[in-house]
């Protein structure tokens, strides 16, 4: 079945840097790939999605690259400010999600 | 605003005694899913109803019961809880197998 690796598990950054968040899948016939924020003591919310016939999608600070050949897609959030500070999680479907281990940003003032 | 809605947030419950989380949705979704997230793991898909259909995840433990009355309500029987199963609870919805978007969660102690 489908395996979702993420990294980093954890990733500390200055407000205004960038950070990227990067995952590997291994199942190719995975055709969608969702970004999800996860704020303390809260449910996941959808941020951004690509689909497999896209190699990049952008919206505002937030843009995800897909890699189908290297089974890689990453995600990418500039100019951070802190409270972009969550758990992200990553996710590979055809039907089902299967979710990466997720990255706790941290971004400091 | 279209939205999932998860009652109650908080859930107290004794070692053993039944307990039942409910979800509801006014995005009329016909997919509905319950995860379980326990502290800083991903969440981790118990099953989910494709209109009338239930689907059951292999390694779901048979205490996990879910019933969908209508196309908004889904509602998650815990048959007897046990320690280990304190957890969030997330309710998710989606049109086909398309985005999903979950629920704020219910937080389940178990005492």
């Amino acid at each position: 079945g489908e395996n979702v690796e993420q990294h980093p598990s954890t990733l500390s950054v200055q407000e205004g840097d960038s950070a990227v968040i990067k995952c590997t899948y291994s199942d190719s016939a995975s055709n969608y790939f969702p970004w999800y924020k996860q704020e303390l003591g809260k449910g996941p919310q959808l941020i951004i999605d690509i689909r497999s016939n896209v190699g990049e999608k952008k919206d505002q600070r937030i843009a995800v690259t897909l890699n189908k050949t290297a089974k890689h897609f990453s995600l990418h959030i500039t100019e951070t400010q802190p409270e972009d500070s969550a758990v992200y999680f990553c996710a590979a479907s055809t039907d089902k999600l299967i979710f990466g281990t997720g990255t706790r940003l941290q971004v400091f003032p | 605003d279209a939205m999932v809605i998860q009652n109650p947030r908080y859930q107290v419950t004794q070692f053993g005694k039944p307990v039942t989380l409910s979800c509801s949705q006014t995005l009329n979704h016909n997919v509905m899913y319950w995860y379980q997230q326990k502290s800083s793991q991903a969440p981790k898909l118990l099953f989910h109803y494709y209109d009338k259909d239930f689907n059951n995840e292999a390694d779901t433990p048979d205490n996990f019961q879910s019933r969908r009355p209508n196309t908004s309500f889904c509602f998650l029987d815990i048959r007897s809880p046990g320690l280990g199963d304190a957890a969030m609870y997330l309710c998710a919805t989606s049109r086909g197998f398309r985005e999903q978007y979950f629920g704020p969660g219910t937080r389940l102690t178990v005492t």
